[in-house]
Parts: C-alpha cells; sequence; structure tokens
C-alpha cells in the first residue's frame, strides 16, 4: 500500500497570504489528522475528519480550517498567514473505526514545510 | 486532561551503549500511550504502543517500553544503540476514547545523538 502522501513538501508565503495544503491518506482509511510541529511549541493537534465530519479540534485561531471529500483526501488552508504560521504540517490517517479495546493506529505523511515571509 | 512529560530535550549515547528516554503521563483515565521517532526531513513512525494489554512493550529496532502505573511513566529503552538510532523521539497519549477520536497529545522530543 502506498502511504501517507502530502503536497506541496515545501511552501513560501509571504504574511497576509493564504495556503492551502493536501494530504492523500492510505487507502481504505477513512481518518485524517492534522498536526503542527513547530521549535517553539512542539506537536500541537489541530483537527481530525472522518469520513469528511470533523469529529475534533485543537486549539487554533479560526484562520485554520480544514475539510474532507468523499475520497477520504483532506485540505487544510491557513489564511491571512503571520510569521508563527511557520511549521511543518503533519497529516496521519487511520482507519478511525477503532474500538473499546483497540486503537486506531495513525500512520504519518512527511509532512509540508511552510515558511512565512 | 492529559498530558506527558519528556525528560531531557537532548540525549547522548555512545553506540552500544544502553539508551534509556524517559516520559512520564498525566491522564485521569486509562491512556493509551507511544513512541515515535522522527528523522530529519520526514514524518513520524510508530515505534510501539501500550493499548493497556502486557505492560511490558516490545517494538520496531530493538526498542521497548514498560508501563509503570504507580510511577506514571512510559520510558523508552534499547539495550544498545546504534548510529541509526539517531533521531528524535516523541512520547504520546490518547483516551480510550473508543475509537471515537484519534487525537494524539504530544511531548516536547528528545533529540538522541550517538556517538561513536
Amino acid at each position: 500500500k502506498a502511504g501517507v502522501t502530502q503536497t506541496p513538501r515545501y511552501l513560501i508565503k509571504t504574511r497576509g497570504q493564504q495556503v492551502t495544503l493536501s494530504c492523500s491518506p492510505i487507502s481504505g482509511h477513512r481518518s485524517v489528522s492534522w498536526y503542527q510541529q513547530t521549535p517553539g511549541q512542539g506537536l500541537q493537534f489541530l483537527f481530525e475528519y472522518f469520513s469528511e465530519t470533523q469529529r475534533n479540534k485543537g486549539n487554533f485561531p479560526g484562520r485554520f480550517s480544514g475539510r474532507q471529500f468523499s475520497n477520504s483526501r483532506s485540505e487544510m488552508n491557513v489564511s491571512t498567514l503571520e510569521l508563527g504560521d511557520s511549521a511543518l504540517y503533519l497529516c496521519a490517517s487511520s482507519s478511525g473505526q477503532g474500538t473499546l479495546s483497540s486503537y486506531n493506529e495513525q500512520f504519518f505523511g512527511p509532512g509540508t514545510r511552510l515558511t512565512v515571509l | 486532561a492529559q498530558s506527558v512529560t519528556q525528560l531531557g530535550s537532548h540525549v547522548s549515547v555512545s553506540e552500544g551503549a544502553l539508551v534509556l528516554l524517559r516520559c512520564n503521563y498525566s491522564s485521569s483515565v486509562p491512556p493509551y500511550l507511544f513512541w515515535y521517532v522522527q528523522y530529519p526531513n520526514q514524518g513520524l513512525q510508530l515505534l510501539l504502543k501500550y493499548t493497556s494489554a502486557a505492560t511490558l512493550v516490545k517494538g520496531i529496532n530493538g526498542f521497548e517500553a514498560e508501563f509503570k502505573k504507580s510511577e506514571t511513566s512510559f520510558h523508552l529503552t534499547k539495550p544498545s544503540a546504534h548510529m541509526s538510532d539517531a533521531a528524535e523521539y516523541f512520547c504520546a497519549v490518547t483516551l480510550n476514547y473508543g475509537g471515537a477520536t484519534n487525537k494524539l497529545i504530544f511531548g516536547t522530543g528528545t533529540l538522541l545523538a550517538v556517538q561513536p
């Protein structure tokens, strides 16, 4: 099976612009989660989508949004970019069909490195 | 609220020496605990996971971790370090939501250096 793919891998934007990042999960996976990784704040959960519905959200401003399509591919959008949005954005996919006694192992993509100038 | 604390942002060991990376968790309900590894310019790879089965968990690349409820710890060990183990390691926790969420809460990471 192909792994999680993220596009683009690198992106440079200027303050005030907006950006859209894409994540294609492993085939058959219905859950996609997004994380932001920065040297100062570490790895922080942004949001999770399952079957096109957002089922969990982290503590990020409304400038950060996402969506999931019927084929489980997901996009996240950041509007009005700030310097502090420079980060590695990681996407993770899982089957999303765990039970009380099991866990949905997540598989991470290589990330998109966003630089805001 | 759940959280994990990793003691030591940088750890340096000699090749062949014991690797010990520390992680303590805080959770009001039975947690699921994980160790991930990240190599430069790559995503995260799962090393091992604790999901309330055996307290001693064996993972990939010779790593293992022991869940100790009395100490709220989940330290990662490897008997003999290899140069290829040099990477950043993250401890993470998630609640047993019965599959309702996959949200992971990560520690701040420990950068492992292996000296020849």
